[in-house]
């Protein structure tokens, strides 16, 4: 099974609104990375937190880090519509070689 | 800036036919990545190489070829091609493996009949 799981899997929300976007992981890691993904196209990055790190901020994007918890979460506030996308969380794993693990993603979807 | 760049971006395949799959990146990223992305799967890592002469297994190498042919260029080689490999292919690549961000390109479209 895949190391990070967001949740939920789907959101609708109203422009304006904020959304909150969690990801579950499993192993110990060395960051944890946040992805868009616009429909049929490659993967852009917006936010890294590392292992050391509580929280991030960058523009409307807030991300936390719960290494406890082995937990992320993604806030993105006062939406947009063209914040319609696949949103996907990536742990990146020094163990083993370096590899950066996405999960399953939440498909957002803000109505103008 | 190109970027990360892949080719082809669509592409048919019969069962048993083979291909290469080509990505290239003037960013002089050490580490370069190859995923598969099916419907709900997410984005799931076939190989990677963390440096230039290097390349390792990801989570599903199996019917999977690579080749780190310089810093710039990773190729993925599909010998026989099966129906099951029919996916959107994605390379990437990063400066410093997970230390930092990845760079994707656009995908490659891949069906398999």
């Amino acid at each position: 099974s895949q190391q990070g799981e967001e949740d939920p899997q789907a959101l609708s929300i109203q422009e304006g609104e904020n959304a909150t976007m969690n990801c579950s992981y499993k192993t110990s890691i060395n960051n944890l990375q946040w992805y868009r993904q616009n429909s049929g196209r490659g993967l852009v990055h917006l936010i890294l937190i590392r292992s050391n790190e509580r929280e991030k901020h960058s523009g409307r994007l807030r991300v936390t880090l719960d290494t406890s918890k082995k937990s992320s979460s993604l806030l993105i506030t006062a939406s947009r519509a063209a914040d319609t996308a696949s949103y996907f969380c990536a742990t990146g794993l020094n163990t083993g070689g370096f590899k950066t693990i996405f999960g399953a993603g939440t498909r957002l979807f803000v109505k103008a | 800036n190109a970027g990360v760049t892949q080719t082809p971006k669509f592409q048919v395949l019969k069962t048993g036919q083979s291909m290469t799959l080509q990505c290239a990146q003037d960013m002089n990223h050490n580490s370069m990545y190859w995923y598969r992305q099916d419907p709900g799967m997410g984005l799931r890592l076939i190989y990677y190489s963390a440096s230039e002469g290097t390349t390792d297994k990801g989570e599903v190498p199996n019917g999977y070829n690579v080749s780190r042919l310089n810093k710039r260029e990773f190729s993925l080689r599909l010998e026989s091609a099966a129906p099951s490999q029919t996916s959107v292919y994605f390379c990437a690549s990063s400066a410093q493996g997970v230390e930092t961000e990845a760079f994707f390109g656009q995908g490659t479209r891949l069906t398999v009949v």
